[in-house]
């Protein structure tokens, strides 16, 4: 199975300030349809997660343009331009490229 | 609006079985394969299978093989999970997600199960 590592696990920010949190495959995400399926997920207290970012970089509907998805290959970065609140949770890196599908441990947002 | 719901939370004793359900509304239900993902208390998220509603093929984990059971009903659109042999560790919530291909893009609320003597 393919490992996904995230970094920072925890991460207090403060209010109108960026994050940014890092994801790494143990192996390349690259399909051999050429598409990447790392998604992003985030999941508030009490909730259940909710897709963030699909296929590195791309904003699932409703999603405020302030996440956005870089990475290629087995590296792929998670930012927030400016943390608001409702941030405030825990985000997954997901990859479905490689079945069975894996996560990462989890990175926890705070404010400070 | 697409909605994945749920049923309710289950209390069972070790070795009994659960069944949880997940009804599908606001699109085709046989267009996209569904899948189950458990987190326990604390912890993280962990795959445990999908389930294509169109045909009802199946694959699981390699850890919850032999005890687990995914199946659906395409009159009431609705995917069932149905773990056996129950122990402490499957105390967790457990969840459905829609899955077009590579993404798991709509979830459910989740189902919390409980296994304690």
């Amino acid at each position: 199975d393919i490992v996904m590592t995230q970094t920072p696990l925890s991460s207090p920010v403060t209010l109108g300030q960026p994050a940014s949190i890092s994801c790494r495959s143990s192996q390349s995400l690259v399909h051999s349809d050429g598409n990447t399926y790392l998604s992003w997920l985030q999941q508030r207290p009490g909730q259940p997660p909710r897709l963030l970012i699909y296929k590195i970089s791309n904003r699932f509907s409703g999603v405020p343009d302030r996440f956005s998805g870089s990475g290629a290959g087995t590296d792929f970065t998670l930012k927030i331009s400016r943390v608001e609140a409702e941030d405030v949770g825990v985000y997954y890196c997901m990859q479905a490229t490689q079945f069975p599908p894996t996560f990462g441990q989890g990175t926890k947002v705070e404010i400070k | 609006q697409v909605q994945l719901v749920q049923s309710g939370a289950e209390v069972k004793k070790p070795g009994a079985s659960v069944k949880v359900s997940c009804k599908a509304s606001g699109y085709t239900f046989t267009s996209y394969y569904m899948h189950w993902v458990r987190q326990a208390p604390g912890q993280g998220l962990e795959w445990m299978g999908i389930i294509n509603p169109s045909g009802g093929s199946t694959s699981y984990a390699q850890k919850f093989q032999g005890r687990v059971t995914m199946t659906r009903d395409t009159s009431t659109s609705t995917v069932y999970m149905e773990l056996s042999s129950l122990r402490s560790e499957d105390t967790a919530v457990y969840y459905c997600a829609r899955g077009p291909y590579g993404v798991m893009d709509v979830w459910g609320q989740g189902t919390t199960v409980t296994v304690s003597s």
